[in-house]
């Protein structure tokens, strides 16, 4: 079974701080993406890394690849509440059209 | 319309009953996948299309559930003799290639929120 581990589960936290997500596995991704979901709709998605050791920025937001492709984090800096959703990894597996899901993380950002 | 969309956005049912849940994909995209999703978890792969076939159905947990998408556009998600715990959020998304290309994007429908009472 390909598992994809993604930590923390909940994370609730002051505006301006920053945080980190990790997702982890024993398996190796042909790529790997990060998605948002907000109550009521489905995921968006963020970025795709393919390259092992990527590094990827959307505005606060900053995504890494691992040079194994095994593993991957988010990092945001100075959250704002806009920011609080679910975030999901899903890698893909090479000739295999499935992505393998993590259990996402729960993102709460205070004011 | 420009996204996928998904009907109904809600669905009440009692056990024992059929429902049946619609994917609109996004036209021209060749592959759509449905998946299954329970609160503040990843979404759960069911079944993938690639244009008319099904591609890839191991993630459907029994025979209650079927999918079928006959003309290569809409889909229909069919689940028999529901379950309680058949209550979650269907998913469905829609890419361009089917995933021939490591950076296919899926595209998501807002999902059906289908309650088995």
């Amino acid at each position: 079974t390909q598992l994809l581990e993604q930590s923390p589960q909940f994370l609730s936290i002051q505006e301006g701080e920053n945080l980190t997500v990790y997702c982890n596995s024993s398996s190796v991704f042909s790529s790997l993406q990060w998605y948002r979901q907000e109550p009521g709709e489905g995921p968006v998605l963020l970025v795709t890394v393919v390259t092992g050791g990527e590094v990827k920025k959307l505005k606060r937001l900053t995504f890494q690849f691992g040079d194994a492709r095994k593993d991957s984090s988010l990092h945001i800096t100075a959250a704002q509440p806009g920011d609080t959703g679910l975030y999901l990894c899903a890698g893909a597996i090479r000739n295999n059209r499935k992505l393998i899901w993590g259990l996402g993380t729960s993102l709460a950002v205070n004011p | 319309g420009a996204g996928v969309s998904q009907t109904p956005s809600n669905k009440v049912t009692e056990k024992g009953k059929y429902v049946e849940l619609r994917c609109d994909p996004i036209s021209g995209h060749t592959a759509l996948y449905w998946y299954r999703q329970s609160l503040g978890q990843g979404p759960e792969f069911l079944i993938y299309f690639q244009g008319t076939g099904a591609a890839d159905d191991s993630g459907l947990p029994n025979d209650r559930f079927f999918a079928v998408r006959p003309e290569g556009s809409v889909s229909t998600l069919k689940i028999q003799r529901t379950e309680r715990g058949d209550s979650a959020v269907y998913l469905c998304a829609s890419s361009q290639t089917g995933g021939l290309l490591t950076t296919d994007t899926q595209y998501f429908g807002p999902g059906t929120r289908l309650t088995v009472l």
